[in-house]
């Protein structure tokens, strides 16, 4: 069975600085993806990231960067420079080649940045 | 490019009624999902539509249906609701048969449902 862990269920962050979002993923598939939504207030899942479970190098997105540590089963998201508007509930999410149909999402963090 | 879109935005049932929530999908796009958010909790995942049939199915009991048409635009139908339906339904598209599966959802802004 596939699953997500964020064990943070909310951060608060002052506004400029570097943040990171924990997220543990679990899976006996070795041909997996891992990503990261944004979801304000409004309720509209806002794809941020994606990294392939063969992607070599850590993804990134403007100021979003994944850090993929596969021996350890975490994909944390890292925010840099942090803005007001990035106060939002962020979820970690897994789509295995097995079950290439549905997204597995962890539970969520709130953030919330301080200005 | 049209992004996603729902309808309708909010609604209030009664238990034990039916209801219908519309989703059309992001032009060029030939899959639709659909998941079911309750609050302060992730998404959980019903169902996907991939040329007009159901393409994997969550954990949810057969009074949740659904249909995609022609179009590619999708319904998903809740029979005898419960107060424990009451939840943001999110419906996600995406382009299936390039390789990619479908990680790369894109989602509408969700229907709120009360059911009371």
């Amino acid at each position: 069975a596939q699953k997500i862990t964020q064990t943070q269920p909310g951060m608060f962050v002052q506004e400029k600085e570097a943040v990171t979002l924990d997220c543990t993923y679990d899976t006996s598939d070795q041909s997996y993806g891992l990503f990261w939504y944004k979801q304000p207030s409004s309720g509209e899942m806002i794809f941020l990231i994606y990294q392939g479970s063969y992607d070599e190098q850590n993804a990134t997105e403007g100021r979003y960067s994944l850090n993929f540590q596969k021996a350890r089963k975490s994909a944390n998201l890292v925010i840099s420079a942090s803005q007001l508007g990035d106060s939002a509930m962020y979820f970690c999410a897994m789509t295995t080649y097995s079950s290439a149909s549905k997204i597995i999402f962890g539970s969520g963090t709130r953030l919330s940045i301080r200005p | 490019e049209t992004g996603v879109t729902q309808s309708p935005t909010h609604l209030i049932k009664t238990r034990g009624q039916q209801v219908t929530l519309r989703c059309s999908s992001q032009s060029g796009h030939n899959t639709v999902s659909w998941y079911q958010q309750a609050l302060g909790q992730g998404p959980q995942f019903i169902f996907q539509y991939y040329r007009e049939e159901e393409n994997g199915r969550g954990n949810f009991p057969p009074r949740f249906s659904g249909l995609q048409f022609p179009n590619y635009s999708s319904e998903l139908n809740v029979n005898a609701l419960e107060l424990d339906d009451s939840a943001l339904y999110l419906c996600a598209s995406s382009l299936w048969g390039l390789g990619r599966g479908s990680y790369e959802q894109y989602f509408g802004p969700g229907t709120r449902l009360t059911v009371t």
